[in-house]
């Protein structure tokens, strides 16, 4: 199984400030055949499905403000909030798409506004 | 655009059988996979199972020995049973969509089954 890890668990900033969430995987998630990197990042907010923000690592789905964005390549990825708002408070997972045969997801971060 | 709809029932006893449906609307039901994940209480995320429109399946290999999800394209729908379900079955229910090696980009509203005798 690849195993994802994200840090921290729990993160409190202020409005308009940066936020950064790491995931880190158990084993490379980077396809040598195409370069892509199988990673994505959900957004879920309370009694809310996960929303898709973004897949291949970096690329942004559509309607997802450019404030979010992901970086990071191989087993180590980051997101990245430029500019908090105070709808992003949430809980964001990272997930990996590189096994077919089992997906599976980071613990959560929980981000709050400080 | 592709929507989502689920429903099944939302309080079992222990050893009784889950079951949940998902109608697919406003698009194409085949060229996706179509997955079912889970998420307890306040936990995260777990993925349980997929299927494709012509009943290719990967399961959860945690779960698979009391796992069925299957297909009925002429409905545009896929179901999800869970048998001998205990309290650890607990959990919000979600239907998702993925393109063939992507994402969920599509999800159902969820539906919250509880396990309680």
């Amino acid at each position: 199984d690849i195993v994802m890890t994200q840090s921290p668990d729990f993160l409190s900033v202020s409005l308009g400030e940066r936020a950064s969430i790491k995931c880190k995987s158990s084993q490379s998630l980077l396809y040598s055949s195409n370069n892509k990197n199988y990673l994505a990042w959900y957004q879920q907010k309370p009694g809310q499905p996960p929303k898709l923000l973004l897949y291949w690592a970096s690329t942004r789905e559509s309607g997802v403000p450019d404030r979010f964005s992901g970086s990071g390549s191989g087993t180590d990825f980051t997101l990245t909030i430029s500019s908090l708002q105070a709808e992003d408070v949430a809980v964001y997972y990272c997930q990996q798409y590189y096994s077919p045969l089992l997906y599976t997801f980071g613990q959560g971060t929980k981000l709050e506004i400080k | 655009q592709v929507q989502l709809q689920q429903w099944g029932a939302g309080l079992l006893k222990p050893s009784e059988t889950l079951s949940l449906t998902c109608a697919v609307s406003g698009g194409s039901f085949g060229g996706s996979y179509w997955s079912w994940i889970r998420q307890p209480p306040g936990k995260g995320l777990e993925w349980i199972g997929e299927i494709n429109h012509a009943g290719s399946t990967n399961y959860n290999p945690s779960l698979k020995s009391r796992l069925t999800i299957s297909v009925d394209t002429s409905r545009n729908q896929f179901s999800l049973t869970l048998s001998s379900v205990t309290a650890a079955d607990t959990a919000v229910y979600y239907c998702a969509r993925a393109q063939p090696f992507d994402a969920f980009d599509i999800w159902g509203q969820g539906t919250l089954v509880a396990v309680s005798s």
